[in-house]
């Protein structure tokens, strides 16, 4: 059994930077599909990035040139560097594991607030 | 690939039966899945590939369908069911439906 656990999320203004981690435990992050997936208030599910094992890193099309995909596997850990954040990233933001093109396991999730 | 899922609230008595709905833009494979939500939770997985359930999920989660249209039924409502319920699919990247809300009426 594992678990992934985020950190990092926090109030911070428009056009700020903020690091998302997600430290997993009971499977290695080098050799599974994480991603991050994130929930505006009140609203659905949004991907919006991921990584594959071999390191290729993939984004959705609203975070794309400004997010980034990260890890490091002595940590066990994958990182999520936001930049020029806008109002509409607020959101819930979870890491998942994606097994077979599911998510099987997921964090419980960090609520990052943008606003002035 | 968008999915469309209907009705976008479902209101419905402990024992009754529940049948969500979730249409793609375009033909899917078998990666269609389906989540639920309860507030201030993760989503948890409860159906992958169409209709395999996920482990631990009581029997009266179902999934069925193929091509663009696919339904998820729970047989008979308990307490714990009524949560929002979202599929998703993985043909090129991720996307989910906007949900279904079921609600206790």
């Amino acid at each position: 059994e594992g678990q992934l656990v985020e950190s990092g999320g926090g109030l911070i203004q428009p056009g700020g930077s903020l690091r998302l981690s997600c430290t997993v435990s009971g499977f290695s992050v080098s050799n599974n599909y994480i991603n991050w997936v994130r929930q505006a208030p009140g609203k659905g599910l949004e991907f919006v990035s991921d990584m594959y094992p071999n390191g290729d890193t993939f984004y959705g099309e609203s975070v794309r040139g400004r997010f980034t995909f990260s890890r490091d596997n002595s940590k066990n850990t994958v990182y999520l560097q936001m930049n020029s954040l806008r109002v509409e990233d607020t959101a819930v933001y979870y890491c998942a594991r994606e097994t077979l093109w599911h998510y099987d396991m997921w964090g419980q999730g960090t609520r990052v607030i943008v606003s002035s | 690939i968008v999915l469309t899922q209907s009705p976008a609230t479902l209101s419905l008595s402990p024992g009754e039966r529940a049948t969500l709905s979730c249409r793609a833009s375009q033909t899917v494979s078998r990666h269609l899945h389906w989540y639920q939500q309860k507030p201030g939770q993760a989503p948890r997985l409860l159906i992958s590939d169409v209709s395999n359930r996920a482990t631990g999920i009581p029997a009266r989660f179902s999934g069925t369908g193929s091509g663009t249209d696919f339904t998820l039924t729970i047989s008979s409502l308990e307490p714990e069911d009524f949560a929002v319920y979202y599929c998703q699919q993985r043909t090129s990247y991720p996307t989910f439906g906007q949900g279904t809300n079921l609600e206790i009426k």
